[in-house]
């Protein structure tokens, strides 16, 4: 069964460096989203794309994030400058249909920031 | 206000008993999407279900059940004879056309912790 895949599983970095997270979603999927979710809490939405550019971004998803698909398969989120209130566990999901359809998510990276 | 409550924050069970999940939503639209998603402590989101709004059916899937009421604007989600691998954080989410956007991100409620003990 295809699945949402996600890499690395975790990640630590310190303050102030760069981190790529990366996704791959589910191959015929076209609508892709990444979420976060701090240690015990809920899981918030960050951004959504679709065709090559972003649909929707949540306030979260300031000047320090971005998102690209820079090939065929890979969705990557970039955090430029990471604090230590981004350390959080990151989801990626994809859908194959927008509408509501179920979204399938990986298995998140878990980001620490020292 | 909250669009997704989950009023149980955690809830703690003897295996073989029922337990129900609460979720209460909040939208002003008309055509909405609601999901149940479990996580389980090895952490990733299990998708479980998903009704849209004109839905009203209820659903059952072998020990699990859910229960749409839009006079309520509840979503509730009950396992029957529980058994210790239901363990996990249960996820509410809506999902609605965003204001200007094309896409039906999903907003979850804080999740309910449920514990089946042996």
């Amino acid at each position: 069964e295809p699945e949402v895949t996600q890499t690395p599983s975790h990640q630590v970095t310190q303050m102030g460096q760069e981190v790529i997270l990366r996704c791959v979603p589910i191959s015929n999927h076209l609508y892709f989203y990444w979420y976060r979710q701090i240690l015990g809490q809920k899981v918030e939405f960050l951004v959504s794309f679709y065709n090559n550019e972003i649909s929707e971004k949540s306030e979260i998803f300031d000047d320090q994030f971005s998102v690209e698909r820079p090939d065929g398969s890979n969705f990557t989120l970039k955090i430029r400058s990471t604090k230590l209130e981004d350390s959080a566990m990151y989801f990626c999901a994809s859908s194959k249909r927008t509408g509501g359809h179920e979204q399938f998510f990986g298995p998140g990276t878990r980001l620490t920031v020292l | 206000a909250q669009k997704v409550t989950q009023a149980q924050t955690e809830i703690s069970v003897v295996e073989k008993e029922d337990v129900t999940l609460d979720c209460v939503y909040e939208t002003r639209d008309t055509t909405y999407y609601l999901f149940w998603y479990k996580q389980p402590p090895s952490g990733e989101l299990v998708f479980l279900i998903r009704r849209n709004s004109f839905d009203e059916q209820n659903e059952i899937s072998g020990r699990y059940s859910w229960n749409f009421q839009k006079s309520t604007s509840s979503f509730n989600f009950t396992i029957t004879a529980s058994q210790v691998v239901d363990s996990a954080v249960y996820f509410c989410a809506l999902s609605e056309l965003s204001s200007g956007g094309s896409n039906y991100k999903l907003t979850f409620g804080k999740g309910t912790l449920l514990t089946v003990n042996p």
